[in-house]
């Protein structure tokens, strides 16, 4: 168990929907990232968050965004979902920012959209 | 062509046999260097960390990383069943002027099985 927590585990939703996924860090950890799993595309990085402000950019979609809240737990929102978005969701955290910090990562939610 | 590039195999091996996975990078800003090792259905678990070139060992595992040839391994001696996972490279670099950014960029991952 690396300490980061994911909810909900599995989402079923239908195209043109919204979701939210949401993610606590490990204790004390400041920093949390997204990432996006698929078959085609392997593990890729979404967002990164630190202490409540984005630090990083990846490919993220402008119908996706996310945010961290003053407890540090984050959020990543999903909207117009179509059925490319499904996925696992991870979330990962580490302790600072940089590579320098090792990330762990969470169970991840896995996302159908039909 | 992807910055990463790792063999997706998959790998099967004998109980016992000595594993070798790796990955080849064409960013020279990649500093630090990870392996992880994923369960079907699971989070990715950090099992190794490198920075720069050089060898480091952990208990049956020993991470490589050449950054000459732009060229990381992951070696697992006395291979257990419970060794069989994706395994997947992931890096991460510098921006201009020495910061260094958490975004870590993954190799597609090699499928291992160890049977007994």
């Amino acid at each position: 168990d690396s300490g980061v927590t994911q909810t909900p585990k599995h989402l079923i939703t239908a195209t043109g929907q919204r979701v939210t996924l949401r993610c606590s860090p490990r204790s004390g950890d400041l920093s949390v990232y997204w990432y996006q799993q698929s078959l085609d595309q392997g593990l890729q990085f979404l967002i990164q968050y630190y202490n409540g402000e984005e630090r990083a950019k990846g490919n993220i979609l402008e119908r996706f965004s996310a945010q961290q809240f003053p407890d540090l737990h984050s959020e990543l929102n999903l909207s117009s979902l179509e059925l490319g978005d499904s996925a696992l969701y991870f979330c990962a955290s580490s302790v600072g920012t940089g590579g320098v910090y090792e990330q762990y990562f969470g169970p991840g939610t896995r996302l159908t959209v039909t | 062509q992807k910055e990463v590039e790792q063999d997706p195999g998959p790998l099967s091996v004998p109980e016992g046999a000595i594993v070798s996975l790796n990955c080849t990078y064409s960013n020279s800003a990649f500093q630090y260097f990870m392996w992880y090792r994923q369960y079907s259905r699971k989070g990715p678990e950090l099992l190794m960390y490198t920075y720069s070139s050089g060898n480091k060992e952990d208990g049956r595992f020993t991470a490589q990383v050449d950054k000459s040839s732009k060229y990381i391994s992951l070696f697992i001696r006395d291979s257990q069943p419970s060794d069989s996972a994706t395994y997947l490279c992931a890096m991460s670099g510098l921006y201009a002027g020495g910061t260094s950014y958490g975004k870590l960029t993954f190799g597609q991952g090699t499928i291992l099985t160890v049977h007994p």
